[in-house]
């Protein structure tokens, strides 16, 4: 089957922009993440969801950034006027069940350059 | 301060050896750990895991070793192989949170 999507694949927004990143999960699955990679670092946790529920935004950087998933399967991450600073890939992966966290099936992101 | 921290940022082994990536944490309230893959331009691949209550897990070519009391924990690759070649990340799970290295690049010359 499809593992999980994400889109678009590259985004280039100008200072200020508001951007919209999709993350469509594989078929079925329980729990979504949303996490941030700077250049030459590992995975920074934003947020967490199960079904449609946010049960963890304590990663999230600023009240510019919002996540939502309202029908349990297709999740937007929302960053409102971009700074240079958001510039990073933006991964996305979902978990088959609630009780196997450690299981979670990454997309290839989404690299956000703000010029 | 980085609770999850991969001192080497690079590894290069022969084909055939062992390579033993090495990874140190600060918090003792994680209850699972983790190494993933990547390759370039793609996601990270989940490898394998060990709950915080074992300290050892095997899977194939691939065993992870956990030190409580040293809060360490090391991923041994036997017999290391060129498809190898990656970037592998350890990390942390406490809750739905998980918390990563930034990364050890293993290199396997043939």
């Amino acid at each position: 089957g499809a593992g999980v999507s994400q889109s678009p694949r590259y985004k280039v927004a100008k200072r200020g922009q508001d951007v919209a990143l999709r993350c469509d999960p594989i078929s079925g699955h329980v729990s979504l993440f949303w996490y941030q990679q700077a250049l030459g670092q590992g995975p920074e946790f934003l947020t967490y969801f199960q079904n449609e529920a946010q049960l963890d935004k304590s990663g999230l950087p600023s009240d510019r950034f919002f996540a939502e998933r309202p029908e349990g399967s297709v999740s937007t991450l929302k960053i409102q006027r971009t700074q240079q600073e958001d510039s990073a890939v933006y991964l996305c992966a979902s978990s088959p069940r609630e009780d196997r966290l450690d299981i979670q099936y990454f997309g290839a992101g989404t690299r956000l350059s703000v010029l | 301060d980085q609770q999850v921290k991969q001192n080497s940022p690079s590894l290069s082994v022969q084909e055939g050896r062992i390579s033993i990536l090495n990874c140190d944490y600060t918090n003792s309230m994680f209850d699972y750990f983790l190494w993933y893959k990547k390759y370039p331009a793609e996601g990270p691949t989940f490898l394998i895991s060990i709950s915080s209550i074992k300290d050892k897990n095997e899977d194939g070519r691939f065993t992870v070793f956990l030190n409580k009391s040293a809060k360490h924990l090391s991923l041994h690759i036997v017999p290391s192989q060129p498809g190898d070649s990656a970037v592998y990340f350890c990390a942390a799970r406490t809750g739905g949170k998980s918390t990563f290295g930034d990364g050890t690049t293993l290199t396997v010359k043939p």
